[in-house]
């Protein structure tokens, strides 16, 4: 059975400090791997994808994926209040559906 | 860019009534969709995928159905709703040309 999985958290880290968040996977010929953020209440909203192995940074946030380790990391530089959420890790290969994790719940703290 | 309706947002239904969800798609044709629930402080769980209009597949056997009678048009039902049905519904997108899903707002269902 396919598995992602992630640290559940919380993760508590101060305001302006970088936030790690880390999700392992299952399936070694995963393709696409994903970060999506939820606040509480609320459907979880895009914000990363990645597909090579490397890093992918968008603005405060920087993707970093290593196939041969199965893992999937996002950080987010300048953390603020406004970033406290669980955040989903998510999987994907073509022809099949998602797989998420569990989330970690982020707390910022100002 | 596709939009995602979902509604009621909230719904309290007791136990035993019918629940219909109705999720539509604007802004693509023949999407993927999808019908997923979150437990209160858990992780997302896959119900029904439908790939195309009256192709539905379902994940989890239970006693909710989905039904797609048109192509942007995505239906959760049941006829007799548990306690364990309360939760977070929402339905999601597959954009294929970048390969990335898309939610919806959600409907929170209580079951009393």
């Amino acid at each position: 059975q396919k598995e992602v999985e992630q640290n559940s958290g919380p993760l508590s880290v101060p305001e302006g400090a970088i936030a790690s968040l880390n999700c392992t996977y299952s399936d070694r010929v995963s393709q696409s791997f994903f970060w999506y953020r939820q606040y509480s209440g609320k459907s979880p909203e895009l914000i990363m994808s990645i597909y090579s192995n490397g890093d992918k940074e968008d603005g405060r946030f920087t993707a970093q994926l290593n196939k041969a380790s199965q893992y999937v990391s996002l950080l987010i530089r300048d953390s603020q209040p406004s970033d406290s959420a669980t955040y989903l890790c998510a999987v994907y290969n073509y022809g099949q559906n998602f797989v998420f994790g569990p989330g970690t719940r982020l707390s910022v703290l100002p | 860019s596709q939009t995602i309706h979902q509604w009621p947002a909230t719904l309290v239904q007791p136990v035993g009534s019918p629940l219909s969800l109705e999720c539509t798609v604007e802004g693509t044709s023949n999407p993927n969709l999808y019908w997923y629930r979150q437990a209160a402080g858990r992780g997302l769980q896959l119900l029904f995928y439908s790939v195309g209009i009256g192709q539905i597949s379902s994940e989890v056997p239970q006693n909710l159905s989905a039904s797609r009678p048109q192509d942007r048009q995505f239906i959760l039902s049941s006829k007799k709703l548990l306690l364990s049905d309360s939760g977070f519904y929402l339905c999601a997108c597959y954009r294929g040309q970048d390969e990335k899903l898309f939610f919806g707002s959600g409907t929170q269902l209580s079951v009393l």
